[in-house]
């Protein structure tokens, strides 16, 4: 089943906007991460966020981990067509050995220009 | 991306044929996934690798099965293809850290 459920399923903005994207999972994780897929291409990593992290940073990637809520956020500042993409957050859970991610369905995302 | 490729990449084959995919790659990563990609469900593990001749199910790992018989090569295997295995198929890797790299992935349709 999936651990992780982004929120919403779609999202259309105008270029220069900014972009925020939810995620909420039901275990206990030790890391949440957030990858990008452009359309027919693999995942890339954009960012990870440890379990004892509250906030973290990465050029214009802002994201949130309240774990007592059980819910992580992605934000894009600024945004730019180039970022039309989906956004999918994966968890790792607590204790789980060799790295295993668990996806969401993803959130796509429209940056018109 | 880091070095991995997927063989082939598209592939049309008819129920109840063997299939094998290939994942190659050249970071020394120990650890490999294969993943499928459907609409509607995201990205679901199938079977992984945590060394060479290490490996253990997935969340969807019936009907395929996986060996690693060098560090840089994983191959998946669909022992009787079906159509619900029509698909995008990722490979993916990771070193020490826990972030994985994703291959370009194989569309693979099961008529």
């Amino acid at each position: 089943s999936q651990q992780g459920e982004e929120d919403p399923q779609a999202l259309s903005i105008q270029e220069g906007e900014n972009a925020t994207m939810n995620c909420s999972y039901k275990t206990s994780i030790n890391n949440l991460q957030w990858y990008r897929q452009n359309s027919g291409r693999g995942l890339v990593h954009l960012i990870l966020i440890r379990s004892n992290e509250r906030e973290k940073h990465s050029g214009r990637l802002r994201v949130t981990l309240d774990t007592s809520k059980k819910s992580s956020s992605l934000l894009i500042t600024a945004s730019r067509a180039a970022d039309t993409a989906s956004y999918f957050c994966a968890t790792v859970l607590s204790g789980a050995g060799s790295y295993q991610l668990t996806f969401g369905k993803g959130t796509k995302l429209s940056v018109i220009p | 991306d880091a070095g991995i490729t997927q063989s082939p990449r598209h592939k049309v084959t008819e129920t109840g044929t063997p299939v094998t995919l290939r994942c190659h790659q050249t970071e020394n990563h120990r650890y490999m996934y294969w993943y499928r990609q459907d609409p509607g469900h995201g990205l679901r593990l199938i079977h992984y690798s945590y060394g060479v001749k290490d490996t253990d199910k997935g969340e969807v790992s019936d009907g395929y099965s996986v060996s690693r018989s060098k560090t840089e090569d994983f191959l998946l295997t669909l022992e009787s293809a079906t159509s619900s295995q029509t698909s995008v198929y990722f490979c993916a890797t990771a070193g020490g850290p826990p972030e994985q790299y994703f291959g370009p992935g194989t569309r693979l349709t099961v008529t």
